[in-house]
């Protein structure tokens, strides 16, 4: 089955303590992204990477880091996370070709930072 | 730069009601793509439909249609006969071709109710 599957779905974590949340697809897809949705802001997209070894910032990129070994792994990690990063997170892939295919998405990793 | 504004931040109607999401995206390329996405309650994002910029033409799903209009920027979303079921956040997303990510608006958040 095609997915894209985050883990863990749920963390609660205290500040200051790194976590990595794992993100890996299945369909061989070219593009992956994180995004992170907070009440009333809508999808906010974090980091994005065309392709193995491309990553870039997107509009909220401070306090996180992503990195593109292999094409199926996205890993989005937290080095020092902090209260303001409580949100809930999706990881999402799609096939870039020549035009935009839906982003598939994760099931989402709901976040607590104490 | 592009942008999406979904100016309605919820709507609530009665159920068998017809409901119009509006959409107005802001973007200086000629060839792009739009996206509706629904989050129900669950969580989950699910693609609802893409269209490209040469593509003008309505399109109807059931009790779903979009209206793309060019001339105002805009890519509304009407759902007919409501149902309970459609209670959802729903986001309009907007990618220009070549390297540009996915922008997403911050959703309009729809109440169908009994």
């Amino acid at each position: 089955e095609a997915q894209v599957t985050q883990n863990p779905r749920y963390l609660i974590t205290v500040t200051g303590k790194k976590l990595t949340v794992t993100c890996s697809q299945n369909m061989n897809h070219e593009y992956m992204s994180w995004y992170r949705q907070d009440p009333g802001l809508g999808l906010r997209q974090i980091y994005y990477s065309m392709n193995v070894e491309v990553t870039d910032k997107g509009d909220v990129p401070e306090g996180y880091k992503v990195s593109r070994k292999e094409k199926r792994n996205f890993p989005l990690i937290l080095e020092s996370p902090s209260p303001n990063q409580t949100s809930l997170y999706f990881c999402a892939s799609s096939d870039r070709g020549r035009t935009w295919t839906p982003l598939h998405f994760g099931n989402g990793t709901r976040l607590t930072v104490t | 730069a592009q942008k999406v504004t979904q100016a309605q931040t919820e709507i609530s109607v009665v159920e068998k009601e017809d409901v119009t999401l509006d959409c107005v995206y802001e973007t200086r390329d000629t060839t792009y793509y739009l996206f509706w996405y629904k989050q129900p309650p669950s969580g989950e994002l699910v693609f609802l439909i893409r269209r490209n910029s040469f593509d003008e033409q309505n399109e109807i799903s059931g009790r779903y249609s979009w209206n793309f209009q060019k001339s105002t920027s805009s890519f509304n979303f009407t759902i007919t006969a409501s149902q309970v079921v459609d209670s959802a956040v729903y986001f309009c997303a907007l990618s220009a071709s070549g390297n540009t990510p996915l922008v997403f608006g911050k959703g309009t958040r729809l109440s169908v109710i009994a």
